[in-house]
């Protein structure tokens, strides 16, 4: 069956530091891969998504950035972190492009002091 | 693009009753309605889906009804339980037929459901 993993679970970190999310799925090949965003109280939010190895579309103008270095690894970066970055930031994976349901992982919870 | 506007934001039952939550969606393009259920700490977890196709979709406590004419959405629960308490969210997207929401999901901004035992 098909796994997806997110680490850390937690992160605290100043302003101004950089970031690296990690996001692995096993059990599938070739998958679609989502990084999103969810604020305290709200919905989720699409920041990147990618359709095969260094293929990445950004959904919004943001401070943060995405790479797919591996089939199955997605990373979401960042060279300085801003207060506005704090959140809930999950992956997601689907088998192919358009293809649904997505299923997504446990999420990191990012706090910038 | 997509816009998903769900109701209500918040929602209280007795256990045993039964839940409603209601979505509308504004690209007719939009052809795939699924539901979410996210626990505290935790990512969303498919519930439910519903494609174009049908009216209307139902498994055990759950079902879905879909209204294309009038692009709205709904989830209902029935006999709800206190392990039903959780942040359920609707989404929206095409999958067949391109557009610009083809493969995105846009997501509801979320209901935090509370079933008192």
């Amino acid at each position: 069956s098909q796994t997806i993993h997110q680490w850390p679970a937690t992160l605290v970190q100043p302003v101004g530091s950089p970031l690296s999310l990690e996001c692995t799925v096993e059990g599938t090949s070739n998958p679609n891969l989502y990084w999103y965003r969810q604020a305290a109280g709200r919905g989720l939010q699409l920041l990147f998504y990618s359709v095969g190895i260094g293929q990445i579309s950004s959904e919004v103008p943001q401070n943060l950035s995405a790479s797919r270095p591996q089939d199955r690894q997605f990373i979401l970066s960042s060279k300085k972190l801003l207060l506005s970055d704090s959140g809930f930031y999950l992956c997601a994976w689907s088998t192919g492009v358009g293809e649904q349901p997505q299923h997504f992982g446990d999420g990191t919870r990012l706090s910038i002091l | 693009g997509e816009n998903v506007e769900q109701h209500p934001s918040t929602l209280s039952v007795q256990e045993g009753d039964s839940a409603v939550i209601k979505c509308t969606y504004s690209d007719s393009a939009s052809n795939y309605f699924p539901w979410y259920k996210q626990e505290l700490g935790k990512g969303p977890q498919l519930i439910i889906d519903i494609r174009s196709n049908v009216g209307e979709k139902k498994d055990q406590r759950i079902a879905v009804t879909l209204n294309k004419t009038a692009k709205h959405f709904s989830l209902h629960i029935t006999e709800t339980q206190p392990e039903d308490s959780a942040v359920y969210f609707c989404a929206a997207t095409a999958i067949f037929g391109g557009g610009t929401s083809y493969g995105k999901l846009t997501f509801g901004q979320g209901t935090i459901l509370t079933v008192h035992p």
